[in-house]
């Protein structure tokens, strides 16, 4: 069966400071991968998805970006956090091919300060 | 691009109630539309879905039904119990190959007791 693993559940990170938020898939191969934001009491903002290795497209420009260096592994990452980059952060998988439930990992709880 | 919005942003009823979220959706090439729910500090995760094929869908007390022409679909919930008590998001998917879900801004349902 497939799964998806996010990392770290939760994450206190100084104004200035780097992120970088991991996902990986297991038991697919090829599938879509996204980066989701939820402020609080907020709805799910999509920030980025791929359809392959290398190929990322960005939804909202800001202090983001992402990669997709294996065809498994998603990674959100940022050169300086800002305050406003506080949220929960999830990652979201689906077959390829698009038009199907999207499985989410369990998010990370970033809490810049 | 797709929009979704969603009505209404709180919902509370009495155990035994029924309730309804409506959405309303701006790309008419959209033809995915998943519900998901959302526990405190959890992930979404699905709860139903319908496809542009198809009006209406049930499974025992939620149901979902969809208004092409008026590009509109709602979620139904009867005999609500407190357990329902959550975040519900709809959403909507583009025709193409990336599966890209555009979310709601959520309701969040409390059943009382």
């Amino acid at each position: 069966s497939q799964t998806i693993h996010q990392w770290p559940a939760t994450l206190v990170q100084p104004v200035g400071s780097p992120l970088s938020l991991e996902c990986t898939v297991e038991g697919t191969s090829n599938p879509n991968l996204y980066w989701y934001r939820q402020a609080a009491g907020r709805g799910l903002q999509l920030l980025f998805y791929s359809v392959g290795i290398g190929q990322i497209s960005s939804e909202v420009p800001q202090n983001l970006s992402a990669s997709r260096p294996q065809d498994r592994q998603f990674i959100l990452s940022s050169k300086k956090l800002l305050l406003s980059d506080s949220g929960f952060y999830l990652c979201a998988w689906s077959v390829v091919g698009g038009n199907t439930e999207a499985f989410f990992g369990q998010g990370t709880r970033l809490t810049v300060v | 691009g797709e929009n979704v919005e969603q009505h209404p942003s709180t919902l509370s009823v009495q155990e035994g109630d029924s309730a309804v979220i409506k959405c309303t959706y701006s790309d008419s090439a959209s033809n995915y539309f998943p519900w998901y729910k959302q526990e405190l500090g959890k992930r979404p995760q699905l709860i139903i879905d319908i496809r542009s094929n198809v009006g209406e869908k049930k499974d025992q007390r939620i149901a979902v039904t969809l208004n092409k022409t008026a590009k509109h679909f709602s979620l139904h919930i009867t005999e609500t119990q407190p357990e329902d008590s959550a975040v519900y998001f709809c959403a909507a998917s583009l025709t193409s190959n990336t599966g890209k879900l555009i979310f709601g801004q959520g309701t969040t349902l409390q059943v009382k007791p």
